[in-house]
């Protein structure tokens, strides 16, 4: 079965704290892809990552890294130096051939980060 | 700003009403996505249109009605809802539906919260 599982449902850390989101996903697919999106309170989802099952290498952009492993069938993303308007809800994402489609996503349930001053 | 813009943002009807969500994306995409996202469930895949053509029905109810009168535009059509059917109604677009594995990004407007009183 294709699957999601953000297991923290909501995470609350003060300004300045590093933060992982944890994201576990289940696939009978070889090739599939991986997505990190932010949705604020306004609503809107923004993508962040996309990352392809070939690609295990780690990703920087700026305070957000993201670690791919496929030996644990995981997609970890981490904000360093968290900041008040990171407070948003993080989806981890799936697709794939099993999942209906490459353009088909399977989303997580959501972690709620919730960064205090 | 976002590439996918949707309107209204919030919307209250009664269970009697007739009403539509509109979408429109700047992006110059192929394909176009109705999700639904409800408290109690995970973000939903309603309907995918392709060039105009709608290539995915995820067993939505007829009250849900959608019309994709060319690539750009994308509608919702509301009628004789259900107030579970209260959520927020997210819009996407990719630059195309396929079944390869060339996946894309897809990228979602800020959504339409609806509620049916």
């Amino acid at each position: 079965a294709q699957k999601v599982t953000q297991a923290q449902t909501e995470i609350s850390v003060v300004e300045k704290e590093d933060v992982t989101l944890d994201c576990v996903y289940e696939t009978r697919d070889t090739t599939y892809y991986l997505f990190w999106y932010k949705q604020p309170p306004s609503g809107e989802l923004v993508f962040l990552i996309r990352r392809n099952s070939f690609d295990e290498q780690n990703e920087i952009s700026g305070r957000y890294s993201w670690n791919f492993q496929k030996s644990t069938s995981s997609f970890n993303f981490t904000i360093t130096a968290s900041q008040v308007v990171d407070s948003a809800v993080y989806f981890c994402a799936l697709s794939g051939l099993f999942s209906g489609g490459y353009n088909k996503l399977i989303f997580g349930a959501g972690t709620r980060l919730a960064v205090h001053p | 700003e976002t590439g996918v813009t949707q309107t209204p943002r919030h919307l209250v009807m009664g269970m009697t009403n007739k009403k539509s969500l509109k979408c429109e994306q700047h992006l110059g995409h192929n394909a176009m996505y109705w999700y639904k996202q409800s408290a109690k469930k995970p973000l939903e895949l309603m309907f995918v249109y392709s060039l105009e053509e709608r290539v995915e029905n995820n067993s939505v109810p007829s009250r849900f009605s959608p019309e994709c009168p060319n690539s750009s535009h994308l509608f919702l059509h509301l009628h004789t809802l259900q107030p579970e059917d209260s959520a927020l109604y997210l819009c996407a677009s990719s630059q195309d539906w396929d079944q390869g594995i060339t996946g894309n990004t897809i990228y979602f407007g800020e959504g339409s919260w609806l509620t049916v009183v």
